[in-house]
Parts: structure tokens; sequence; C-alpha cells
């Protein structure tokens, strides 16, 4: 069946360093995979966009890895703070099919 | 760019009632709209795919009859929960996408959180 799994327990780390998130997926070959974040009581907020011919994609301090054959994408954050504490969600699709999300890693940075 | 409205953000309503939440797009034209739920610390999960003009595409294990979707103008979409059962309590969210492709980016309303008593 198809799977997309994120490390359900909270990401604590301080202030400045790097977080790292991941999203490892089975049975799906995607096109694309997306990161959204989503504050508590609010609608997830799209971040980026990686396509399956590229390994890396960055935006401002945000990093986003897309292995195809390891069949996962990691999600890095650069110089932490406080205000990136959020649930951060991984989604894909294949093609012409919905995006469908994984569970969500919550991040905790601590000042 | 690209606002998605939802409305409320949250209603509180007793068992047997049903409750109306309206999705809209404010600066972009949506043919497509997507319904989710969410239950407290956990993934979204897609209900159904409003199109306009037509019937809504409902995921398995959802009751199109209980969860009625209408998506009668290029910017609303609207879903009701009919007779509603303390079950049903969760947080609803809808999102749409500009550009319309189902990989594209999806702009997500604040979601509606719905409590029956």
């Amino acid at each position: 069946s198809q799977k997309i799994e994120q490390n359900s327990e909270a990401l604590n780390i301080q202030e400045g360093k790097t977080a790292t998130l991941t999203c490892n997926y089975t049975n799906y070959s995607p096109a694309y995979l997306q990161w959204y974040r989503q504050d508590p009581g609010r609608g997830p907020v799209f971040l980026l966009l990686i396509r399956e011919n590229e390994k890396e994609k960055r935006k401002e301090r945000l990093k986003v890895t897309f292995d195809t054959t390891l069949k996962q994408s990691l999600f890095h954050i650069t110089a932490s703070q406080p205000a990136d504490s959020a649930t951060y969600l991984c989604a894909l699709a294949n093609a012409g099919n919905m995006l469908t999300f994984g569970g969500g890693t919550r991040l905790m940075v601590k000042p | 760019g690209a606002v998605v409205s939802q409305h409320p953000s949250r209603v509180i309503c007793k068992s047997g009632t049903s409750v109306k939440i309206e999705c809209r797009s404010l600066d972009f034209q949506a043919t497509t709209m997507f319904w989710y739920r969410q239950f407290p610390k956990q993934s979204l999960m897609l209900m159904a795919t409003s199109n306009e003009g037509s019937k809504a595409t409902y995921e398995q294990g959802v009751e199109k009859d209980k969860f009625l979707i209408n998506h009668a103008s290029l910017t609303l979409s609207t879903l009701t929960v009919t007779s509603a059962h303390p079950e049903d309590s969760s947080f609803y969210i809808c999102s749409a996408s500009p550009a319309g492709h189902y990989n594209s980016p999806l702009h997500f309303g604040n979601g509606t959180r719905l409590t029956v008593t």
C-alpha cells in the first residue's frame, strides 16, 4: 500500500541550529513533492515544490532535497528561529492523481 | 495573491442539525477545490474534490449524502454536513490551486472547527 511517513515525534532544537525533517514514501512514483507549514488551528501554507528531476531546491533559509532512489525528501531550516516552530507536512502524488499528505512533524525551536 | 477564505472559522451545533461551510477563492478562479478533514495531531484526509458545474468526486469511505458539496461558481464551494453527529466534530479545511493542476501548490483556507454537541 502507499505510505508517506514523517516522524510523528516532535523535533526539538535550539535556536540557530539547522532543523532537518524527513519524509519517506513507499509505492509512489511522484512527479513532484511539496512541503507545507501548518500552525495550530490554521490551514497549511505552501513552502516549496521540488520536481523528480531536481536534487535540491532552496528558498531563503529553507532547503529541500529529493532522492527518488531512496524515496526520501529532506527538509532543512538553517539558522532556525522560534518563529519556525510549527508542523511541517510533506505531500506528493503520482502523475494525474491527488496530493496526499504525510502526518507531519512538529518542530519546536527553543530560544 | 492566491487567497482562499473559509467561513465560519468555528461552529458549534446540536446533534441532528446541518452546518454549511463556505470556501471562496478571493483573487483567482478555481474550477476545482478540495475538502479535507483533520483530526487532532493527524494528517489531512482528502474527503472530496469539488468541481465547478458538476458533481463532486468523493474519496472512498466518505458519504456523499452526509457531506454535500456544491460548487456553483468559479470562486465558491460549499460543504454541508447534514444531520451532524458528535463523531463529525473535526477540523475541516478547503484548498484550491490557481493553476488548476493536480500537482500544483495548494492554497488553503484557515479551516473550520466544527463541534457537534
